[in-house]
């Protein structure tokens, strides 16, 4: 099936610093990516969706101007986490749809400190 | 707006058993369905896909059936084994190459 990598896989920061997290489709092409967060013992919740050439959907109550998304390529996608707060501790999870389900990346576990 | 709801939320059975999840969800104009496997702090890992034409699909051990028309599918994992302990997520998709809407998960714990 196709690949979805995500890098890096954790990542341990301080507040106020910025937290790039990339996206990449290995072995196809992706004109959109999707981003989700979970929350320990919680569900996947998405953020937002990302369009390779335009800007990003963000769901409701998801503020765009602290997690920035770039599509820049049709492979790849990242989400930048800026001014990282502790609540910003999370996994975070990127997928790509195939022609008929979603591969999903492995995760990224941020803990901001 | 699409809701999925996974009941129960935790499960715990004896190894061997067999185990039933059920997901449902309340808008059954949907594309596909998928099953997923996530051990804790990892990933995803895709289980099965039903397309909304289709009634069930089986994968080994596992069998997943759709009745879109209810909003609802079950998963069964036949002869549980220790290692099937994890969350299992169901997800539906409204359209090919939209986002998925995910339930709340299926914590499973098999004992030895």
């Amino acid at each position: 099936g196709a690949v979805v990598s995500q890098h890096p896989s954790r990542v341990i920061c301080k507040s106020g610093t910025s937290v790039k997290i990339e996206c990449r489709s290995l072995d196809f092409q992706a004109t959109t990516m999707f981003w989700y967060r979970q929350f320990p013992k919680k569900s996947l919740m998405l953020m937002a969706t990302s369009n390779e050439g335009s800007k990003a959907t963000y769901e409701q109550g998801v503020e765009k101007d602290k997690f920035l998304i770039n599509h820049a390529s049709l492979t790849l996608s990242t989400l930048t986490v800026t001014s990282a707060h502790p609540e910003d501790s999370s996994f975070y999870i990127c997928s790509a749809p195939g022609r008929y389900e979603q591969y999903f990346g492995p995760g990224t576990r941020l803990t901001v400190t | 707006k699409q809701e999925v709801t996974q009941i129960p939320a935790a499960l715990s059975v004896p190894e061997g058993e067999n185990l039933v999840l059920n997901c449902s969800f309340t808008d059954s104009a949907i594309y596909n369905l998928q099953w997923f496997r996530q051990d804790p702090g990892k990933g995803l890992t895709s289980l099965l896909l039903i397309q909304s034409s289709q009634r069930e699909q089986t994968s080994g051990r596992l069998n997943a059936s759709l009745d879109k028309s209810s909003g609802r599918s079950t998963l069964y994992i036949a002869a549980s084994q220790p290692g099937d302990s994890a969350t299992y997520l169901c997800a539906v998709i409204r359209a090919a190459g939209n986002k998925l809407t995910f339930g709340g998960g299926t914590r499973v714990l098999v004992k030895p």
